[in-house]
């Protein structure tokens, strides 16, 4: 099972939206709807910021949101700021032998 | 409090074992699918294995099926991984997590602990 496939960075401006795209294919992202994102800061434990493809846990900023379309998932983090600076990791469920995969993680930096 | 404490990291020769603890509390453990991530240093987080509730579903990530077993004690709180025939490539952070949704939405994790493989 391959990892999902994220852009290895993203940047924006306090203030701008910025998406990251976690592609993977029908028999992960887009068979199930179990997609999370997690948000990690270096040095510390990820944290989750999405599950089940758009869901937010609480305590987490309503600037953070998450869709997919297809085989592609999204995390939408609108309104930047700079504590948004951090790595960005999707996961998706995939019914295989490897029951889940993480993707290749995306670093944001804000501007 | 939710807490998930790892331990039993260390540095092990190539070939060797190592057997990962962690300790559950703050919330009613065997009701939790619990899994083990680990990250390499300085790269990205690879899932690794789960665990249900009861300790009769266990999965792996085809890098460590027949080498790491997955476990649990619901009367300890305590979630184990016995590592077995260790390569230099298992060299990470492993981290447990809880499980809170469905699927691998992991609401709880612990601090991590540093397992070196290396002669």
């Amino acid at each position: 099972q391959s990892a999902l496939t994220q852009p290895a960075s993203v940047s924006g401006s306090p203030g701008q939206s910025i998406t990251i795209s976690c592609t993977g294919t029908s028999t992960d992202v887009g068979g199930y709807n179990f997609v999370s994102w997690y948000q990690q800061h270096p040095g510390k434990a990820p944290k989750l910021m999405i599950y089940e493809v758009s869901n937010r846990p609480s305590g987490v900023s309503n600037r953070f949101s998450g869709s997919k379309s297809g085989n592609t998932a999204s995390l939408t983090i609108s309104g930047l700021q700079a504590e948004d600076e951090a790595d960005y990791y999707c996961i998706s469920y995939t019914g295989s032998s490897t029951p889940n995969v993480f993707g290749t993680g995306t670093k944001v930096t804000v501007l | 409090e939710v807490q998930l404490v790892e331990s039993g990291g260390g540095l092990v020769q190539p070939g060797g074992s190592l057997r990962l603890s962690c300790a559950a509390s703050g919330f009613t453990f065997s009701r939790y699918w619990i899994h083990w991530v680990r990250q390499a240093p300085g790269k990205g987080l690879v899932w690794v294995s789960h665990i249900d509730g009861d300790g009769s579903r266990t999965d792996y990530a085809d890098s460590v099926k027949g080498r790491f077993t997955i476990s649990r004690d619901n009367a300890k709180n305590t979630l184990y991984l016995q590592m077995n025939s260790l390569r230099a490539e298992d060299t990470a952070v492993y981290y447990c997590a809880r499980a809170g949704y469905r699927g691998p939405s992991f609401d709880y994790w612990g601090q991590g602990t540093l397992v070196s493989v290396s002669s």
